[in-house]
């Protein structure tokens, strides 16, 4: 069964700081992978995806995230953070081969950033 | 902004009422989803359609009752509900077939308040 999991239930950081948030999977296929974000009181945007290709994907508001297969991560970054990136954010997965239907999300990191 | 749009923003209704919950795209999208999510919690997953035929219950009691009159809409009535019930209620929709790659699009939500 897929399962997806995520360090740090609550990440802070400093303006102007890395944003690392990180996100395993375990997947008896190959998956596709998400990153989704949600501001307060808002529904959920997807901040980049994997799928196929290039492993390194870069998302919108300046985020990429790595695909490695080896570590079975991954994980988001951000060079910089901002004052609005401060928001929740899931990871998920998705098994195209066998459940179309249904993303599995992990629980969640909450970003805080100190001005 | 989001091109799937849900009403009520704000629902509050008592455990002996009767409500209904709306959700519509317009981006062709043939798959839709009920989401119930409590707050710092990931989405879980109620309902999906696919192709305007319920594919997927995830053993939610029956005071919940989807319904999705055609390709671009998606109700979920309420009745009899319990406090616990009070959460946000995300939809969501995907297409299907070869440009389906598990990504779901969020409405904004409806936030619900059972006394």
């Amino acid at each position: 069964a897929q399962s997806v999991t995520q360090l740090g239930s609550h990440v802070s950081v400093s303006e102007g700081a890395l944003v690392l948030l990180r996100c395993n999977y375990s997947s008896s296929v190959p998956p596709y992978l998400f990153w989704y974000v949600q501001y307060p009181n808002q529904g959920l945007q997807l901040l980049l995806k994997y799928t196929t290709g290039a492993t390194l994907v870069k998302g919108i508001n300046g985020f990429e995230a790595e695909f490695k297969k080896s570590e079975t991560s991954f994980h988001l970054t951000k060079p910089s953070a901002h004052m609005s990136d401060a928001a929740e954010y899931f990871c998920a997965v998705s098994d195209m081969k066998t459940s179309y239907d249904k993303v599995i999300f992990g629980p969640g990191t909450s970003l805080s950033v100190i001005p | 902004d989001t091109e799937v749009t849900q009403t009520p923003k704000h629902l509050v209704m008592g455990m002996t009422n009767k409500k209904s919950l709306k959700c519509e795209q317009h981006m062709g999208h043939r798959a839709m989803y009920w989401y119930k999510q409590k707050a710092k919690k990931p989405p879980e997953l109620m309902f999906v359609y696919s192709y305007e035929k319920l594919s997927i219950n995830e053993s939610v009691p029956s005071r919940f009752s989807p319904e999705c009159p055609n390709s671009s809409l998606l109700n979920l009535h309420l009745h009899a509900l319990q406090p616990e019930d009070s959460a946000l209620y995300l939809c969501a929709s995907s297409p299907l077939g070869s440009g389906n790659t598990g990504e779901l699009f969020f409405g904004e939500g409806s936030r619900l308040t059972v006394l």
